[in-house]
């Protein structure tokens, strides 16, 4: 069974400031997910990557296959940025449900 | 649009009774999944339906049930037998496991 593990499990920064969110995860998977949920609870999907580097807007992920590590950046962030975000992988085709990690509860101060 | 609709938002309850959350999508995805989320905790899967009339156990299915009826519902009933079962649950579509997933909004399910 796969384990999901992110980092820092809390963070508070200024706005502009560069935002780096890790995840790891122990056994190979087909897919690695980042999500984003906001206090009301609904969680959007910003990226599901399997190699390499995705880019939207501001933010970009980065996964390394070898390493089992992704990571999740926010350039010049902003307080609109606050919430939690949330990495999840799945394996075995991903038909059968993600496993997340506990997730990373951000804080942007104006 | 299409989407995931999740209802109530919030919801209260006597202990003891069942209750039944409902998930309702439109986007043609054949699987769903029902996850529960608890303080401090990452979310876990309960129950997932990769196709109509047909649903496999998730890692936490103990006192839940669910059904799979048509293509665009999978209502979870939280029975008596939860031993916790106050939660924030969270409905989850994907087209066929590869794809990305599409979330609801929530549950928020308190037991009094």
């Amino acid at each position: 069974k796969n384990e999901v593990e992110q980092s820092p499990q809390n963070l508070t920064a200024q706005e502009g400031e560069f935002i780096t969110i890790n995840c790891s995860y122990s056994v190979g998977i087909s897919a690695l997910h980042w999500l984003q949920q906001h206090p009301g609870g609904g969680i959007v999907s910003l990226f599901m990557l399997s190699s390499g580097k995705k880019k939207h807007g501001r933010l970009i992920a980065t996964i390394n296959i070898q390493e089992k590590h992704s990571s999740l950046h926010i350039t010049a962030s902003h307080p609109r940025d606050s919430a939690v975000y949330i990495c999840a992988a799945s394996s075995g085709g991903g038909a059968d449900g993600l496993t997340f990690g506990k997730g990373t509860h951000l804080i942007i101060q104006p | 649009d299409g989407g995931i609709t999740q209802s109530p938002k919030y919801l209260f309850r006597k202990e003891g009774q069942n209750v039944t959350l409902s998930c309702e999508q439109n986007l043609n995805h054949d699987a769903m999944y029902w996850y529960r989320q608890d303080p401090g905790q990452g979310l876990r899967l309960i129950y997932y339906s990769q196709i109509v009339n047909d649903f496999q156990k998730g890692d936490i299915a103990e006192g839940y049930s669910v059904s799979r009826e048509k293509k665009e519902s999978f209502p979870l009933t939280v029975t008596s037998a939860q031993k916790n079962p106050t939660a924030f649950y969270l409905c989850a579509s994907s087209l066929q496991g590869y794809a990305g997933y599409t979330f609801g909004s929530g549950t928020r399910l308190t037991v009094v």
